[in-house]
This record gives structure tokens, sequence and C-alpha cells, in this order.
């Protein structure tokens, strides 16, 4: 059974500060997704990583993909408060259904 | 595009009574997916449908059916609500090409509350 971990659960933290968020996962796949959902919201996705060594930005975030550590990392470079929310990491667990298990979800407040 | 609709946004249930969740996407996505969401969780699979004709049950079915009308639409029902299903439901579609998947498109959710 694939398990999807990810630290920290709650993360706060000053504007202009950098952190990563880390995604673990226990079954090997090659494809792997980040999430982000505004309270009381949807989920959107933010990034799509298909291969090892994959490396995607959007503004002040990065994620990047290890297959073999079996680890992403979502990256943010000096917060603002606007990227207060939850972010998702979710992995493939079959490919041939489509089947997604998702991480408990990084909760993430920035503050002034 | 509308991308994926759910109806309806809110709803109260007493214990026993039945209701169906309805989901449609216009983007012409081959898989679609149902999943609930508990406060302070991520999110669990409740059924999926890797394609038109095809349903299957994901991690947490019990309690719940679900009819995959046409390529659009993928319906929840639940047939005796109980309190343990108080949450919040969310249906997702994603594109597929042979063994190729994109990331998941979701709806603003159907908030459940059953007394």
């Amino acid at each position: 059974e694939l398990k999807v971990e990810q630290n920290p659960l709650f993360l706060s933290m000053q504007e202009g500060k950098n952190y990563t968020i880390y995604c673990n996962y226990s079954t090997t796949s090659d494809r792997l997704y980040w999430y982000r959902q505004d309270p009381g919201k949807s989920l959107e996705s933010l990034f799509v990583l298909l291969s090892n060594g994959a490396v995607k930005q959007e503004g002040r975030l990065m994620a990047s993909l290890d297959t073999k550590a079996r680890l992403s990392t979502l990256h943010i470079t000096a917060a603002v408060h606007d990227l207060s929310a939850t972010y998702f990491c979710a992995v493939d667990i079959d490919t041939n259904a489509g089947k997604s298990t998702f991480g408990d979800g990084t909760t993430l407040t920035v503050k002034p | 595009n509308a991308g994926v609709t759910q109806t309806p946004k809110f709803q109260v249930l007493k214990t026993g009574q039945s209701m169906t969740l309805q989901c449609a996407q216009d983007m012409n996505h081959n898989s679609m997916y149902w999943y609930r969401q508990d406060p302070g969780m991520g999110l669990r699979l409740i059924y999926y449908s890797a394609s038109e004709g095809t349903t299957d049950k994901g991690e947490v079915p019990n309690g719940y059916n679900v009819s995959r009308l046409n390529k659009r639409e993928f319906s929840l029902r639940l047939e005796s609500a109980a309190p343990s299903q108080t949450s919040v439901y969310f249906c997702a579609s994603r594109k597929s090409t042979g063994s190729s998947y994109n990331e998941q498109f979701f709806g603003p959710g159907t908030r459940l509350t059953v007394l």
C-alpha cells in the first residue's frame, strides 16, 4: 500500500523567509503532483513532476522530484502572505487507472 | 469552459436519508473521481471511473455507490446517510491518454452534514 507523508504538517513563517516542504512516498512512482487549497476552497494544480530530476518553478515556489529517494520538495522563496494556504502532494499508484494517493497536506501561514 | 461543476454546494441530511451528489465536467476528460475531505485531513478516494463505462472502488467506498452516466457526468449516491459521512465531497477529472495522466481538476465541493 502506497503511503505519502508530508512534513511539516503545519508551518508558520515570517514574510521574506525561505522554507522547504517535504513529500516522501513509499513505493516506486515517477509521477507526482502538487496542489494548493485556500481555506474553504477547492484544490488547484500547481506542479506536475513526471521524471527523476524534474524541477518546476512558478513565482516564489519551486518543486523538485527525486524518484530514487522517493522524495519531492516544495521550496518557498521570500514568502509573502498570499502564499498562505494548504499544500498537498499526490502520487499516482496505478498509472493505468489514474488513481492518486494524497498526503495529509501542509498548512502554511505567512505572517507579516 | 465551466470546468468541473458539482451540485448541490451544501446539504443537510438526517440519518437514514438518501441523496445523490452530481458532478459534470466539460473538458472531455476520460477519468473522474470522488473524494471526501474531513477536517484537517487530506483527500481520501471513494470511487473512481478510469473511463466511460467503468467504475472502481477507492480507499473508502463503504456506504456509497456511483454511476458514470456518460463521459461528462459522474454521480455519487448515499443510500442511507450516517453521521460519519459528514464531510466535504470533491469531484475531480483528468485527461488520460493510454497510461499517461495529467493533473486533476477539482470541482468546488459539496459540504454535507448528516444529523
